[in-house]
Parts: C-alpha cells; sequence; structure tokens
C-alpha cells in the first residue's frame, strides 16, 4: 500500500484565498484524521471521521474550516477565507479500531 | 498544566549512549503512542502500547498505568535518532482522540 497521501505537499496563497487540502487514506482503514501542527501549539486534532461521517470535530478552529469526506477513499480539508494566522502542517492520518495511526506526509501551508 | 507532559524537552546526546524519555500523563487512557518526527519530515509511529514493554530494535518501551508513566529508551544511540520523539494518549473511553505531548528534540552528535 501507498500510505496516506495528502496533496498539495506546499500550498502558498494569499490572505483571503480559498485552500483545499486533500487526504486519501491507507485502504480498508475505517477512521480518518486531520490535524495541524505549528510551533505554537503543536500538534492539535481538528477532526476525525469514523466510516465517512465527522464524529468529533470539536476542534475546528472556526466557521472558516470545513472537512468533508464523500467516500471512505478521500477527504477534504477547506479553508475559506484563509488568514495568515492558518499557517501551519496538516496532516491527515488514518486507522483501523484496533490499530495505530499511520499519518501522511503533510501539507505545508503558508498564508501570506 | 498540559494532560501529557514530556521530558526533557531538549536532549544532547553522544553517539552510543543510552537514552531515555519520558512522558507522564494526567487522564485515564486506552493506549499510548510514540511518535518520531524528523526535521521538516513526517510522523511515523514507533510504538502503540497499553501495558507493559514493547521492543523493536534499538527502540524500547515501557508503560506503567498505575503511576500513569511512560518511557522511550534508545540503546546504542546515532545520529539518525536525531528527531523530535512526541507522547501521545487514547483518552479513555469511546473516543480515538490522540492528545499529544509537546514533544522531546533529541540531537545525537558523531
Amino acid at each position: 500500500d501507498a500510505g496516506v497521501i495528502q496533496s498539495p505537499r506546499h500550498e502558498v496563497t494569499e490572505m483571503g484565498q480559498e485552500v483545499t487540502l486533500r487526504c486519501k487514506p491507507i485502504s480498508g482503514h475505517d477512521y480518518l484524521f486531520w490535524y495541524r501542527q505549528t510551533m505554537m501549539r503543536g500538534l492539535e486534532l481538528l477532526i476525525y471521521f469514523n466510516n465517512n461521517v465527522p464524529i468529533d470535530d470539536s476542534g475546528m478552529p472556526e466557521d472558516r474550516f470545513s472537512a468533508k469526506m464523500p467516500n471512505a477513499s478521500f477527504s477534504t480539508l477547506k479553508i475559506q477565507p484563509s488568514e495568515p494566522r492558518d499557517s501551519a502542517v496538516y496532516f491527515c492520518a488514518s486507522k483501523t479500531a484496533t490499530y495505530e495511526q499511520y499519518f501522511g506526509p503533510g501539507t505545508r501551508l503558508t498564508v501570506t | 498544566k498540559n494532560e501529557v507532559e514530556q521530558s526533557p524537552q531538549n536532549l544532547t546526546a553522544q553517539e552510543g549512549e543510552f537514552i531515555t524519555i519520558n512522558c507522564s500523563y494526567s487522564v485515564g487512557i486506552s493506549a499510548l503512542h510514540w511518535l518520531q518526527q524528523h526535521p521538516g519530515g513526517g510522523i511515523v509511529s514507533l510504538f502503540m502500547l497499553s501495558s507493559g514493554k514493547k521492543k523493536h530494535g534499538r527502540l524500547i518501551a515501557t508503560i506503567n498505568i498505575q503511576e500513569k508513566h511512560s518511557s522511550l529508551h534508545i540503546t546504542a544511540s546515532h545520529p539518525r535518532d536525531s528527531a523530535v520523539y512526541i507522547c501521545a494518549v487514547i483518552s479513555g473511553g469511546a473516543t480515538n482522540k490522540l492528545i499529544f505531548g509537546t514533544g522531546t528534540l533529541l540531537a545525537v552528535q558523531p
């Protein structure tokens, strides 16, 4: 298996623009997680899905952030409008019920 | 106070030294992860454990549930072990949320 795939790997955008981050989980994994990593706050869980259904979105910063999982092999995290404080590395991870999480390579987002 | 505390925050060692990184947590957990992140790199899960001890190569992880404490040991350290090591716990109950420590930055000098 190719592991968790994220795209793009790097994104530079201007404040106010819409940003969409994409994730393909490992086939057969029924949990998918979105995390954000910053120097100030470390790793934070934003939202996670089980069987494509959002289970806990309490970490989503505000209404500018939204996440969807239309099917078992694809998820998006959207920021609209983006702000400089959204600059971070965004990780996607997936797992099965009883095993550890596998992380994707991350998307480094820079909002200028 | 963070729910997951790691020590030390920074650690410099000479190649070949035995290294210990500690993790203490204040919540009930169902499992604990040790993660590794190289500078500018992705995150790799080293161990997931809920009791006792696990070993993989030069890495050993232990957990004491009663004391709410875990340690990660690296034997015969090597410069390629230089990375950030992150402890993360899955809180007890019907949840899959990871609660992360702030990480330990390890530098192993040749």
